[in-house]
């Protein structure tokens, strides 16, 4: 079982707000992803990180920030929201173990309005 | 081509029967596939993983893999109501420990 935690769970907030999401993991891994997923949608991986200071973009790209300061944190930022920002974050990491195997956290609806 | 490829569906199965989820990838290196299990609304969860050639047990679940023919299977029995969900197919490439879903398949058990 996963140890992997996001907040807010859900978030409505207005257009032109600075919004930061939380993820923590408790497991030690060393890569952690942030995924975008709209209602019924694929995946779409936006940002991950292979380990502290590291950070890279993902295949869709994203107006969204993330660092990597600490191993356990992996925060998401989005400066300035906007509607189309409206979707499903999940949070995921790896490592351990069993290596490549992700898990993933509750997710964190956003609604921009 | 995308790089790991699922029917879409929904795939139709009556409860009580098999249900037989499918998936292709292109990278013939790719080393570890994984099948996830989504309900509408929640995030993904894993099912099982497989790393080697042939099939792989656990409870009503079996994963088949065919490196030779590049594609991975997931075959559910005595298929439940609870099971109907989006499956989604992971794989691990050759070049790096990035892992690309599958665009899902969802599945619907009818009683």
């Amino acid at each position: 079982e996963a140890d992997i935690y996001q907040t807010p769970r859900y978030l409505v907030i207005g257009t032109g707000k600075k919004i930061t999401l939380e993820c923590s993991q408790t497991m030690g891994h060393d890569k952690m992803y942030w995924y975008q997923q709209d209602p019924g949608m694929e995946l779409h991986l936006i940002h991950y990180s292979y380990g502290v200071n590291s950070t890279e973009k993902g295949d869709l790209s994203s107006e969204s920030t993330v660092s990597r300061i600490r191993t356990e944190h992996f925060p998401l930022t989005l400066e300035s929201a906007r509607p189309s920002h409206t979707s499903q974050y999940l949070c995921a990491s790896s490592g351990g173990f069993l290596g490549n195997t992700i898990y993933f956290g509750e997710g964190s609806w956003l609604t921009v309005v | 081509q995308k790089e790991v490829e699922q029917n879409s569906g929904p795939l139709s199965v009556p409860e009580g029967a098999i249900a037989s989820l499918n998936c292709t990838y292109s990278d013939r290196g790719s080393q570890s596939f994984f099948w996830y299990r989504q309900y509408s609304g929640k995030s993904p969860e894993l099912i099982m993983f497989i790393y080697s050639n042939g099939d792989k047990e656990d409870g009503r679940f079996t994963a088949q893999l065919n490196k030779a023919s590049q594609y991975v299977s997931l075959l559910i029995r005595d298929s439940q109501p609870s099971d109907s969900a989006t499956y989604l197919c992971a794989v691990r490439g050759s070049s790096a420990s990035k892992i690309i879903f599958g665009s899902g398949t969802r599945l619907s058990i009818r009683p």
